[in-house]
């Protein structure tokens, strides 16, 4: 089955600082790469994703690009600001029934 | 408007209780899903329904059985209820045919 690393677990950034997290997949068939900002006490909530079709998807501050070749992706995000702090998950889907595999997490944390 | 909502958001018990989690969906999606968040925030999918047929069921005990009466709704139920079940759960629905998946405010279930 898929299997989704993901780092680093922690990342603390200065606010104005740019924000990279790195996930790697295993299965060559996982077509679609989502990934998920949840705050404390919250859901996850979608941010932004990416397909297989596509090497770059930019929303805002927010950025995921994707090499196919060699199985990984990744969430960028410029300018970040305090909101920004939350735990991010990347997450990967092989089969047609929508069956996520997530990576471990990263805490992000901004300080001004 | 709540999008994907769920009942209740604390749950304490026993051990060996039986007890169930409800959620329901206003967004016209046809798939539900659960997922178990453990204590180090790690996301893994339990079950998912499509059209209240069930389509994912992973290695989960046959102490938890979901129930789909429609399809804007997927419960929980969970007997004889252990100490390692304690987790947040998690409910997220999407639209047939397409893989964003959108999640609840989860339930926070404490099992003493």
């Amino acid at each position: 089955g898929e299997n989704v690393e993901q780092h680093p677990s922690t990342l603390s950034v200065q606010e104005g600082d740019s924000a990279v997290i790195k996930c790697t997949y295993s299965d060559s068939a996982s077509n679609y790469f989502p990934w998920y900002k949840q705050e404390l006490g919250k859901g996850p909530q979608l941010i932004i994703d990416i397909r297989s079709n596509v090497g770059e998807k930019k929303d805002q501050r927010i950025a995921v690009t994707l090499n196919k070749t060699a199985k990984h992706f990744s969430l960028h995000i410029t300018e970040t600001q305090p909101e920004d702090s939350a735990v991010y998950f990347c997450a990967a889907i092989t089969d047609s029934w929508g069956k996520l595999q997530f990576g471990a997490g990263t805490q992000v944390v901004v300080t001004p | 408007d709540t999008a994907v909502s769920q009942t209740p958001k604390y749950l304490v018990t026993q051990m060996g209780n039986d007890k169930s989690i409800k959620c329901e969906q206003n967004l016209g999606h046809d798939t539900m899903y659960w997922y178990k968040q453990d204590s180090k925030k790690f996301l893994k999918i339990m079950f998912s329904y499509n059209n209240k047929e069930l389509i994912i069921n992973e290695t989960v005990p046959n102490r938890f059985s979901p129930k789909s009466p429609d399809k804007a709704h997927l419960n929980l139920h969970i007997n004889s209820l252990e100490l390692g079940d304690s987790a947040v759960y998690f409910c997220a629905s999407s639209p047939a045919g397409i893989y964003e998946q959108y999640f609840g405010p989860g339930t926070r279930l404490t099992v003493t």
